[in-house]
C-alpha cells in the first residue's frame, strides 16, 4: 500500500502571497489531518477533515484553511503568508478513531521570505 | 485537557547502551499513547501504542515502553543503543472523542555516540 503523499516537497514563498499544500491518504483512509511544526513552538494540530467535513480545528488564525475531497485527497491553504508559516506542515491519515494510529505522509517544507 | 511532557530535550548515549526517553501525561480520561520517531527531512512513524490492553507494549526496531498509571508515565526505553537510533523522539496522547487529533510532547532529540 502506498504511503500518505504531500506534495510539493518544499516551496519558497515572499511575504503576502498564499500558498496550497495538497496531501494523498492512504487508500481506505477517510479521516486527514495537518500539522505544523517548527523549532520554537513543536508540532501543532491544525485541523482534521474525514468524509469531507472539518470535525475538528486547532488554534490558527483563518488564513489557515483546509478542504477534503470525496476521494479523501486534502488540500490546505495559507493566504497571506507572514514569515512565521515558515514550517514544515505534515499530514496524516488514519482508517480509526482515537486509538488508532496516524500515519503521516514526509511534509511539505514552507519557506516565507 | 490531555497534555504530555519529555523530560529532556536532548539525551546521549553510547552505542550499545540503554536507551531511556521520559514521558508523562496528563488525562481526564483513559489514554491512548503513542511514540513516534522521525529522522531528519522526514515525517513522523509510529514506534508503537497504547490503547489499554497491555502495559508493556512492544514497538518496532527493539523498543519498548511500559503505561504506568500510579505515575502517569509511559517512558520509553531500548536495551542496546545502535546509531542508527540516532533522530527526534516524540510522545503523543490521543485527546479523545470522536476525533484523531494528537497533542505531542516537545520532542527529545537522542545522539547515540560510537
Amino acid at each position: 500500500k502506498a504511503g500518505v503523499t504531500q506534495t510539493p516537497r518544499y516551496l519558497i514563498k515572499t511575504r503576502g502571497q498564499q500558498v496550497t499544500l495538497s496531501c494523498s491518504p492512504i487508500s481506505g483512509h477517510r479521516s486527514v489531518s495537518w500539522y505544523q511544526q517548527t523549532p520554537g513552538q513543536g508540532l501543532q494540530f491544525l485541523f482534521e477533515y474525514f468524509s469531507e467535513t472539518q470535525r475538528n480545528k486547532g488554534n490558527f488564525p483563518g488564513r489557515f484553511s483546509g478542504r477534503q475531497f470525496s476521494n479523501s485527497r486534502s488540500e490546505m491553504n495559507v493566504s497571506t503568508l507572514e514569515l512565521g508559516d515558515s514550517a514544515l506542515y505534515l499530514c496524516a491519515s488514519t482508517g480509526g478513531t482515537g486509538q488508532s494510529p496516524l500515519h503521516f505522509g514526509n511534509g511539505t517544507r514552507l519557506t516565507v521570505t | 485537557a490531555q497534555s504530555v511532557t519529555q523530560l529532556g530535550s536532548h539525551v546521549s548515549v553510547s552505542e550499545g547502551a540503554l536507551v531511556l526517553l521520559r514521558c508523562n501525561y496528563s488525562s481526564s480520561v483513559p489514554p491512548y499513547l503513542f511514540w513516534y520517531v522521525q529522522y531528519p527531512n522526514q515525517g513522523l512513524q509510529l514506534l508503537l501504542k497504547y490503547t489499554s490492553a497491555a502495559t508493556l507494549v512492544k514497538g518496532i526496531n527493539g523498543f519498548e515502553a511500559e503505561f504506568k498509571k500510579s505515575e502517569t508515565s509511559f517512558h520509553l526505553t531500548k536495551p542496546s543503543a545502535h546509531m542508527s537510533d540516532a533522530a527526534e523522539y516524540f510522545c503523543a496522547v490521543s485527546e479523545g472523542g470522536a476525533t484523531n487529533k494528537l497533542i505531542f510532547g516537545t520532542g527529545t532529540l537522542l545522539a547515540v555516540q560510537p
